[in-house]
């Protein structure tokens, strides 16, 4: 089945970059996604990726894909307080292009 | 645009008891799913419906839960006899077809506590 990993916890101070990985099983998917959960609330989409890219940038946001290692990043540059959350990635499961699999999820703590 | 409303919020029973979670998605969405979400780990889908057929509840525990979106629209989830391992969020969300990279919008989440 697919397995979706992800580091737990991640401490950053505000102003630095933060650098979210994930490692993901299902080498045909077509969008790889990342999720943003606040304390309390439900998921958010924060950006995704389409599988024939390497990179997307988006503002703050910069997602790296590498097939070949079936690995994604999140990189979120100047980490600011209001960034602290829980980072899930999701993929989609094989043959079922609206079913997603998620990571365990990396909890983004940001420091003064 | 209303999102994906839930209710109750929160809900504490004893095991053995039932349950059930209410979920609204967003107007026009056909798509909707609920999952469960146990601490510190990610979301795991337990049933989808489109509009108001199943199209996939391979990991919904069928002995204790049931799921039902008659119109189409809102949707029920059920739990019964609850055990203590049901206690997690209970997560509903909506996707539209028009979104060619199937976005999911989540509510808010329902916290069952089982004692």
């Amino acid at each position: 089945g697919e397995d979706v990993e992800q580091s737990l916890f991640l401490s950053v101070r505000e102003g630095d970059s933060s650098v979210i990985n994930c490692t993901y099983t299902d080498s045909s998917s077509t969008y790889l996604y990342w999720y943003k959960q606040e304390p309390g609330a439900g998921l958010q989409l924060l950006t995704y990726i389409f599988s024939n890219m390497d990179m997307k940038q988006d503002q703050r946001l910069t997602v790296l894909l590498n097939k070949k290692d079936k690995h994604l990043s999140l990189r979120i540059a100047d980490t600011q307080t209001g960034d602290s959350a829980i980072y899930f990635c999701a993929e989609p499961n094989t043959g079922t292009a609206s079913k997603l699999t998620f990571g365990t999820g990396t909890r983004l703590q940001v420091t003064l | 645009e209303a999102g994906v409303a839930q209710s109750p919020r929160y809900k504490i029973i004893e095991k053995r008891q039932s349950v059930a979670f209410w979920c609204n998605p967003i107007s026009g969405h056909a798509t909707l799913y609920w999952y469960q979400q146990i601490l510190g780990q990610g979301p795991k889908l337990l049933i989808q419906f489109q509009n108001n057929g199943v199209v996939d509840d391979s990991q919904l525990p069928k002995d204790r839960f049931s799921a039902e979106r008659l119109k189409g629209v809102d949707s029920t989830l059920k739990i019964q006899p609850a055990k203590l391992e049901d206690s997690a969020v209970y997560l509903c969300a909506s996707s539209s077809r028009a979104s060619s990279y199937n976005e999911q919008f989540f509510g808010p989440g329902t916290r069952l506590t089982v004692l």
